[in-house]
């Protein structure tokens, strides 16, 4: 079946730190996968995401390449903000099922 | 105003009352879902709905049911509530035919069972 993993957090970083968040995934077929943002009190915004082998999804700052050799979708940024501060979740759809599956999901938190 | 919206934000309850969660959409979507968020575990799939009066349940369908009354309105129900079903519930909504299933979410509604 599909799943993905994330680095569990809390990661905690100072303004302007660059930012790794490690996503790994396994699932048939060819996923898309995604990075979505939940700030606190909302629900979840899609924040980029990447269809095929190699593309890179890019919002706000933020980054991610689609791994398909490593299975990995990291997100990163070169300098985090304390607006930046929130929970992260990577994700896939593998298509076929049109389903989406969650990480466990890691929180950011930016001191000034 | 919110595209999708829930009712209600906060509740609390007792173990063994029946309890609704609404779900609405001004986006025109025909796909909705319900899904459970616990910490550490992401978020989990409760039932999912392509269009009214189609229902399928999820990774996690014990315990709750669903109604979906019009395109726009899907309803989680909690028949007798139990203190591990204690989480945060968000509603989502997708279009048929979108080429990577983009969902939009809700706010999200705290449910505590005592």
């Amino acid at each position: 079946g599909n799943s993905v993993t994330q680095m569990e957090g809390p990661v905690t970083l100072s303004e302007e730190a660059f930012l790794t968040i490690n996503c790994t995934y396994t699932a048939t077929g060819y996923p898309s996968l995604f990075w979505y943002v939940q700030y606190p009190g909302e629900g979840l915004q899609l924040l980029l995401k990447a269809t095929k082998a190699d593309d890179k999804g890019s919002n706000k700052g933020f980054e991610a390449t689609y791994r398909k050799e490593t299975t990995s979708f990291h997100l990163e940024k070169g300098s985090v903000q304390v607006s930046d501060s929130a929970v992260y979740f990577c994700a896939l759809n593998n298509n076929a099922g049109n389903m989406l599956t969650f990480g466990g999901g890691t929180r950011l938190m930016v001191k000034p | 105003d919110a595209d999708v919206t829930q009712t209600p934000r906060n509740r609390i309850t007792k173990t063994g009352k029946r309890i609704m969660l609404e779900c609405s959409q001004t986006k025109g979507h025909d796909r909705m879902y319900w899904y459970r968020q616990d910490p550490g575990l992401g978020l989990q799939l409760i039932y999912y709905s392509f269009d009214v009066k189609d229902i399928n349940k999820g990774e996690i369908s014990d315990g709750y049911s669903v109604s979906r009354q019009a395109q726009a309105k899907f309803s989680l129900s909690l028949e007798s509530a139990i203190p591990n079903q204690t989480a945060l519930y968000f509603c989502a909504t997708s279009a048929h035919g979108s080429s990577y299933n983009e969902q939009f979410f809700g706010p999200g509604t705290r449910l505590t069972v005592l």
